[in-house]
């Protein structure tokens, strides 16, 4: 069982629509961290959710942790080129919660 | 601003022949990993390293040897390299314990073995 679920794998958007992209669990998290990974480079953290209901926001990008700790979702306001990437949830693991775990991502291409 | 660096950006390298990745911190942190990345399979954890010296088995393991001889190198070593590691290889720092804590990628290795 994958401890964590991103949906859509796939997303193809033209400039200027908005998106929501998914991470979904069966287990609860004390906190949940979005990276975004540009082609060629290695992933970059955007956020850290530790507080259920919590909401973040991050110029157009809005991250939401779920009441109940076990989901999160970015929701992403009039996408832009530079966005595109694939974008990673990841969940603290293992004993004091030191490593991390990620999901398979989400891989968002906003064309022009 | 916090780099890790990676030895190499693309790497070929032939089935049996030792191959050896190298990472670069430059923020004092004590705790280093390595990942690799595959499509369909996303970021999976080979080995980590919370001290000099001390090293502890990821999720990946097998084929994989890692030494840390000084605070900011850890070194990822694949004793006689195998077609099935083909793959993205990111070595990644964090100062603090807890996976909170802001973890930062190199900027990978991608190693084809032929």
């Amino acid at each position: 069982t994958q401890l964590l679920e991103q949906s859509p794998q796939f997303l193809s958007i033209q400039e200027g629509e908005n998106l929501t992209v998914y991470c979904n669990s069966s287990s609860v998290f004390s906190s949940l961290q979005w990276y975004r990974q540009e082609p060629g480079e290695g992933p970059v953290l955007l956020v850290t959710v530790v507080t259920g209901g919590e909401v973040k926001k991050l110029k157009r990008l809005t991250f939401q942790f779920g009441d109940a700790r076990k989901d999160s979702s970015l929701h992403i306001t009039a996408a832009q080129p530079g966005d595109t990437g694939l974008y990673l949830c990841a969940v603290g693991s293992g004993g004091s919660n030191y490593k991390l775990t990620f999901g398979k991502g989400t891989l968002l291409t906003v064309n022009p | 601003d916090v780099k890790v660096t990676q030895s190499s950006r693309y790497l070929v390298k032939r089935t049996g022949e030792k191959v050896f990745l190298e990472c670069v911190q430059d923020m004092d942190h004590e705790n280093m990993f390595w990942y690799r990345q595959d499509p369909g399979l996303g970021l999976r954890l080979i080995y980590f390293s919370y001290d000099v010296k001390m090293k502890e088995k990821g999720d990946i393991p097998e084929g994989y040897s890692v030494s840390r001889e000084k605070k900011e190198r850890f070194s990822l070593i694949l004793e006689s390299a195998s077609t099935n590691q083909t793959s993205m290889y990111l070595c990644a720092s964090r100062g603090g314990r807890d996976s909170t804590d802001t973890q930062y990628f190199g900027p990978g290795t991608r190693l084809t073995v032929l």
